[in-house]
């Protein structure tokens, strides 16, 4: 079966940055776009942009374009997302979430990733 | 300021319905499928309508998703406790070439 497994909480002090990885399994990992999410405390989902694990090829919402870089190793089906310059209203949970096909829903979902801003 | 609109809240009482509202425009609803994800925070989001009116299989035929122009709507029957929840609509945004969501809706089972 389809399973995202992402990387561990993280503390960072702001202006730092952070990276958070996404382990895909079950399925082959370069067909499937992966897709970055995030829910801040107090505040909804929030998309971030996505990457196709075939070419590299990505598209990043306008609020984070700067700040965000989504990358992938194909030799280990991993997926992951940077976030620099952090600021304390960058603490969220961190999702990646798969689409069954390029303008469709998610159907699969890692388990979420806490980063937290804090001096 | 979410791309969607949505209630910031709604209730109800053990076994009532509640109906949930999400509002767009022709560049994102109007154009592109609905879909539904009920957030316990803490979890991860469960994918809840697809398609702007399709359940996945475990979806219990308690919700139901529908769309009419630039709008959609979440409908729940039969509330039970363990709806509780925050309920997000979302959709393709064809000028961002991305996913918008709604701001969320937490349901409250009174």
């Amino acid at each position: 079966q389809v399973q995202l497994m992402q990387s561990g909480p993280e503390v960072k002090k702001p202006g730092a940055s952070v990276k958070v990885s996404c382990k895909a399994s079950g399925y082959t990992f370069t067909v499937y776009y992966i897709h970055w999410v995030r829910r801040a405390p107090g505040r909804g989902l929030e998309w971030m942009g996505w990457l196709n694990p075939n070419t590299g090829a990505t598209n990043y919402a306008q609020k984070f374009q700067g700040r965000v870089t989504m990358t992938r190793d194909t030799s280990i089906n991993t997926a992951y997302l940077e976030l620099t310059r952090l600021r304390y209203d960058d603490t969220a949970v961190y999702y990646c979430a798969r689409p069954p096909s390029y303008f469709a829903w998610f159907d699969s979902w890692g388990q979420g990733s806490l980063v937290t801003v804090s001096s | 300021q979410s791309v969607l609109t949505q209630p910031s809240s709604a209730s109800g009482t053990p076994g009532q319905g509640v109906t949930i509202s999400c509002s767009g425009s022709s560049s994102n609803i109007g154009s592109n499928i609905v879909n539904w994800y009920q957030h316990v925070p803490g979890t991860a989001p469960k994918l809840l309508i697809y398609r702007d009116d399709q359940r996945p299989s475990g979806v219990p035929d308690r919700f139901s998703g529908s769309k009419s122009g630039t709008s959609a709507s979440l409908a729940i029957s039969g509330l039970q406790s363990e709806d509780e929840a925050d309920y997000y609509c979302a959709a393709w945004e064809d000028s961002l070439n991305g996913v918008v969501f709604g701001g969320g809706t937490k349901l409250t089972v009174l």
